[in-house]
């Protein structure tokens, strides 16, 4: 139980385009997504917290017009990196907790960001 | 400012040793308590939750909490070299919904 898919795992993108990454819990529904990112021997930073059916909330420093997240239901959450660059390349892991659950996050196995 | 701090490592046991991974935590009303393990260029994988005082064991994995001391840590039996990877300690954040603060991670090397 408690399985976390995300799709692409891997993307490579010319600057200036949008990637689209979706997040889906597949056997239980998620109130609350996660998004986060984590450069090369860094450790997980959070990047916005998504509740279904609401704004994300974003943490402070991450813009909100270029990291657009949708949470259009129980179990889809997707992360758009609007105009990529090259510094926006990076590892993106979203996580997802069960509705009516623990504060326990299972994380999706993470999407492989190039911008070229 | 919440933080949760670890020891970065890398850690060296010999295979079949007991390796000890430490955390302490600055928030005193984080009630749940999280360690994931993170292999090289993926994503974290639930370990263990913790979330009353004392110990809590599942097969080779015993998890630790004393929250008077505001301390959590996660012993390893029988090390295997599989168990090479970093370990990452995790605290709900008492006024964030659902957030978990991460510390840095342990690396931890288990050698055959």
């Amino acid at each position: 139980g408690a399985v976390v898919s995300q799709h692409p795992s891997r993307v490579i993108c010319k600057s200036g385009t949008s990637v689209k990454i979706e997040c889906r819990s597949l056997d239980f529904q998620a109130t609350t997504m996660f998004w986060y990112r984590q450069f090369p021997k860094q450790s997980l930073m959070l990047m916005a917290t998504s509740n279904e059916g609401s704004k994300a909330t974003y943490e402070q420093g991450v813009e909100k017009d270029k990291f657009l997240i949708n949470h259009a239901s129980l179990t889809l959450s997707t992360l758009t990196v609007t105009s990529a660059h090259p510094e926006d390349s990076s590892f993106y892991i979203c996580s997802a907790s069960e509705a009516g659950g623990t504060d326990t996050q299972y994380f999706g196995p993470g999407t492989r960001l190039t911008v070229l | 400012q919440k933080e949760v701090e670890q020891n970065s490592g890398p850690l060296s046991v010999p295979e079949g040793a007991i390796a000890s991974l430490n955390c302490t935590y600055s928030d005193r009303v984080s009630q749940s308590f999280f360690w994931y393990r993170q292999y090289s260029g993926k994503s974290p994988e639930l370990i263990m939750s913790i979330y009353s005082n004392g110990d809590k064991e599942d097969g080779r994995f015993t998890a630790q909490l004393n929250k008077a001391s505001q301390y959590v840590s996660l012993l390893i039996r029988d090390s295997q070299p599989s168990d090479s990877a970093t370990y990452l300690c995790a605290v709900n954040e008492s006024e964030g919904f659902q957030k978990l603060v991460f510390g840095t991670g342990t690396r931890l090397l288990v050698s055959p």
